[in-house]
């Protein structure tokens, strides 16, 4: 079981380049969701996924979009990444709605120049 | 508004004391805590949790305790270890999807 993975670990962006951030779980899990983190601020939602075909905004969403591709896996989509989007990026995944756990990936680390 | 805080942004403990990590919510309708441990270039890891119809839960040298009436939570450490050195972020669910997190205290454990 690798749990949940990410790819890549690291990216360099120039302003308006854009990038999609992937991220897929094998722990048959039906939530799935995007977290920033930014020193001083915590980890910040930006996407989440309920089910397979189902995507809602989270604190942070401008910017960004998502695709829930199909239960294992839900990328994330910089249009057209912007300095302010330098950050570190997460994956997680949850087994039921409300109180379950959320399993995290390892992270991207995102540079935007 | 930050509706989880987490004042303390780091904490520095000897090895074998207790080390004390604290967290404040604003919202009397949350209703389950969790507190997650963070090593640096790793994904956050679940540590322990606690429901609001309890006021403390242990899981070996962890214990959460809950204040229903203050809207504060801590989490204590006992005996605190060098690998306990880490980022730690308290997180609230609403009872929904979704969990909200707090802004994490780095613990540092030392010899």
């Amino acid at each position: 079981n690798a749990g949940v993975t990410q790819t890549p670990k690291f990216q360099v962006l120039k302003t308006g380049q854009s990038m999609t951030l992937q991220c897929a779980q094998d722990m048959n899990h039906n939530s799935m969701y995007w977290y920033r983190q930014d020193p001083g601020m915590g980890l910040r939602l930006i996407y989440y996924s309920a089910s397979e075909g189902t995507t809602d905004k989270g604190e942070v969403p401008n910017g960004y979009n998502v695709s829930r591709l199909n239960k294992r896996e839900f990328s994330l989509r910089l249009e057209s990444a912007a300095p302010s989007q330098t950050s570190v990026y997460f994956c997680a995944s949850s087994e039921t709605r409300g109180f379950g756990e959320q399993f995290f990936g390892p992270g991207t680390r995102l540079t935007v120049l | 508004d930050q509706q989880v805080k987490q004042n303390s942004p780091s904490l520095s403990v000897q090895e074998g004391r207790i080390s004390i990590l604290n967290c404040d919510y604003t919202n009397s309708m949350f209703d389950y805590f969790l507190w997650y441990k963070k090593y640096p270039a790793e994904g956050p890891t679940f540590l322990i949790s606690i429901s609001s119809i309890k006021d403390k839960n242990e899981d070996g040298r962890f214990t959460v305790f809950l204040n229903k009436s203050a809207k504060h939570l801590s989490l204590h450490i006992v005996p605190s270890q060098p690998g306990d050195s880490a980022v730690y972020f308290c997180a609230a669910n609403p009872n929904t999807d979704k969990l909200i997190f707090g802004t994490g205290t780095r613990l540092q454990v030392f010899p």
